[in-house]
Formats: structure tokens, C-alpha cells, sequence
């Protein structure tokens, strides 16, 4: 596509719950890696994807986030039991490789509640 | 410097103005400093991405400017524009292409 795309733009659910936020980056871009902003806070690491490699999870907070990159192109954020601590604004971003600016998404906006 | 700071915070000039910010980073394995603009209610947008001592780039009346040795990139806006006013970010990433973000500069150019 001609944007990096991400959905749903916002989600409010239930401590508890789980959450799956999607990931469609532009085409040909190897790099795909996830941040996220919590109120006050500057983007945070979360996950890095590069080609066929194993990803980088090293931002992941806790083992109740989990992501994956399909076929090198779509990617799932996975949050469960959510908790209200994960309310932030998730933002995807892909680039052509890992030495590339970045195109980000628009972001989903995560409220726990 | 452990992590990437930013500074000012935030700023407010009036249109027409020239201003500047800083961002200082680990100057230890460096690879690449990036500058972002964040509109509200936008996605961030990619301004330049430096990667040589003393290098200088500029995109219209922005430009920037890096010194690996030290740690610091300035970002400089030459009569500024109220259509400049956003959130201007940068990141520093080292040989494993992960960026690491300063908190962000809030610009907002009055008319």
C-alpha cells in the first residue's frame, strides 16, 4: 500500500481481556517494528522484525505481549490480560531496511478500563 | 548520556522566527541519528536520518546538524511557519538498527 496501515485506530476493553492490534506495512519494506507511547512518556521500544531473522523482542514488557510477522509483511501485536498500565498509543513503523527513516502508521489507541 | 534527551521540552515563537533545539545521545556505537516531525493527529514523519560526523542536511528551511564525537544533533527552523508547530523527535540507533527516542521538542509557532 502507500502507507504503513494500522487497525483498528482506537480500542477500549476490559482489564483482562486480550487484544490483537494489526500491523499492514508498505510492500518490499523488510524492517517492521513496534513502539508505543504512554501518557508523559517518549516512544518506547517494544519489537523489531527484520526479513526471515528472529525478532528482536527485546522491548517486550512482559511475557503477555507477544507479536508476529506473517509471510514478512502483515504483523499482530498481541496484548493478554490486559491491564490498565498498557494504555498507550501503539505505533507501527516499517522501512525499506533496518538503515532507513521510518514510515509510521497512524497508531491505535489503547485505553484499558 | 545513558539514554536520548531532548530539550527544550517545549517552546512557543512567534511566526517568523528562527529557533533550535537539541538532542544528545550515546556517542558509544553510534550508527544513526534520526529527526521526526509529529503532527497532532498525524503519524510521525521522517525528516533525516544522519550518519556521519559533521554532517549537515536540510529540507527547506529545516536543517540539522550532528556531532557523533559529542553526542549531539541541533535541528534548526528558519522563520518559522505556524504550520511548523509539532512535536519534533529524535532517535538514536546503534549497529542493530533500533531506535532509541528522546522524548520529543513541542513546537508552537503563534501567528
Amino acid at each position: 500500500g502507500a502507507g504503513v496501515s494500522q487497525s483498528p485506530s482506537n480500542k477500549v476493553t476490559e482489564k483482562g481481556k486480550d487484544v490483537e492490534l494489526r500491523c499492514d506495512p508498505i510492500s518490499g519494506h523488510t524492517a517492521l517494528y513496534w513502539y508505543r507511547q504512554s501518557l508523559g512518556q517518549g516512544l518506547e521500544f517494544l519489537i523489531y522484525f527484520q526479513g526471515n531473522s528472529a525478532p528482536d523482542k527485546s522491548g517486550l514488557p512482559s511475557d503477555r505481549f507477544s507479536a508476529e510477522r506473517t509471510g514478512g509483511s502483515v504483523s499482530t501485536l498481541t496484548i493478554q490480560r490486559t491491564q490498565q498500565e498498557d494504555s498507550a498509543v501503539y505505533l507501527c513503523a516499517s522501512s525499506l531496511s533496518g538503515k532507513d527513516g521510518y514510515t509510521f502508521g497512524s497508531g491505535t489507541r489503547l485505553t484499558v478500563v | 548520556i545513558l539514554n536520548v534527551e531532548q530539550s527544550p521540552q517545549s517552546l512557543h515563537v512567534q511566526e517568523g522566527d528562527s529557533t533550535n533545539f537539541t538532542c544528545s545521545f550515546p556517542s558509544s556505537n553510534f550508527y544513526a541519528l534520526h529527526w521526526y516531525r509529529w503532527e497532532t493527529a498525524k503519524s510521525p514523519e521522517a525528516l533525516f536520518v544522519m550518519t556521519l560526523n559533521g554532517d549537515e542536511k536540510k529540507k527547506g528551511r529545516i536543517s540539522a546538524t550532528l556531532n557523533t564525537k559529542e553526542g549531539y544533533s541541533y535541528l534548526y527552523i528558519k522563520g518559522s511557519q505556524p504550520e511548523d508547530s509539532a512535536t519534533y523527535l529524535c532517535a538514536s540507533g546503534g549497529s542493530n538498527y533500533k531506535l532509541t527516542f528522546g522524548k520529543g521538542t513541542l513546537l508552537t509557532v503563534n501567528p
